[in-house]
């Protein structure tokens, strides 16, 4: 079945530092790819998608790309906030409406 | 256009009794899926409906049902609760876009704890 592994947290950064978290996946397929932000108390907000082989998916300054070779889709941002704390969910689905999801990565940044 | 909405958001159970929870999806939307979130198993898919019927069932004991009614609102219903099913329960709805949008979008979960 398919599957998605995310590195373990939490990821501990100061502001303005590089981010990345990786994230590779197991899919029949061609599956779209997605990564989900949750904030404290809240429910899943979708961050970006990416739905075929080299796309790359942005908003709020995250980027990933969908790399087909490697089943990878690492989420980075150049200068993290302190309000990117959150935690990071990679996600798919091969083509119906169920969503596969990481474990999630919490992410903490410091001023 | 108003969000994905759950209510009730909180919720204190006895073990044995039965809960009953409720989503509102966007206007227009007619897929509404259930998603179950713990610290131990992450979150689960429970089952989706779709212009009131079952698409999609993950791997969940009989205790979990639902239903989705003719206006698209959903309700999951959980019996004999057990206090494994403390958890966040999280709505998601999709709509009918374009050929690959597949953008579920989540309500802010229902926190269900059973004592």
């Amino acid at each position: 079945g398919d599957s998605v592994t995310q590195m373990e947290g939490p990821v501990t950064l100061s502001e303005e530092a590089f981010l990345t978290i990786n994230c590779t996946y197991t899919a029949t397929g061609y599956p779209s790819l997605f990564w989900y932000v949750q904030y404290p108390g809240e429910g899943l907000q979708l961050l970006l998608k990416a739905t075929k082989a080299d796309d790359k998916g942005s908003n709020k300054g995250f980027e990933a790309t969908y790399r087909k070779e490697t089943t990878s889709f690492h989420l980075e941002k150049g200068s993290v906030q302190v309000s990117d704390s959150a935690v990071y969910f990679c996600a798919l689905t091969s083509g119906y409406s169920t969503l596969t999801f990481g474990k999630g990565t919490m992410l903490l940044v410091s001023p | 256009k108003a969000g994905v909405t759950q209510t009730p958001r909180y919720l204190i159970k006895t073990r044995g009794q039965q809960v009953t929870l409720s989503c509102s999806p966007i206007s227009g939307h007619r897929s509404v899926s259930w998603y179950q979130q713990t610290p131990g198993q992450g979150l689960q898919f429970l089952f989706e409906y779709f212009s009131e019927t079952q698409r999609n069932k993950g791997n969940f004991p009989g205790r979990f049902s639902g239903r989705q009614f003719s206006n698209s609102r959903s309700e999951m219903n959980v019996s004999t609760l057990e206090l494994g099913d403390s958890a966040l329960y999280l709505c998601a709805s999709k709509g009918q876009g374009a050929l690959n949008s597949y953008e579920q979008y989540f309500g802010p979960g229902t926190r269900l704890t059973v004592t």
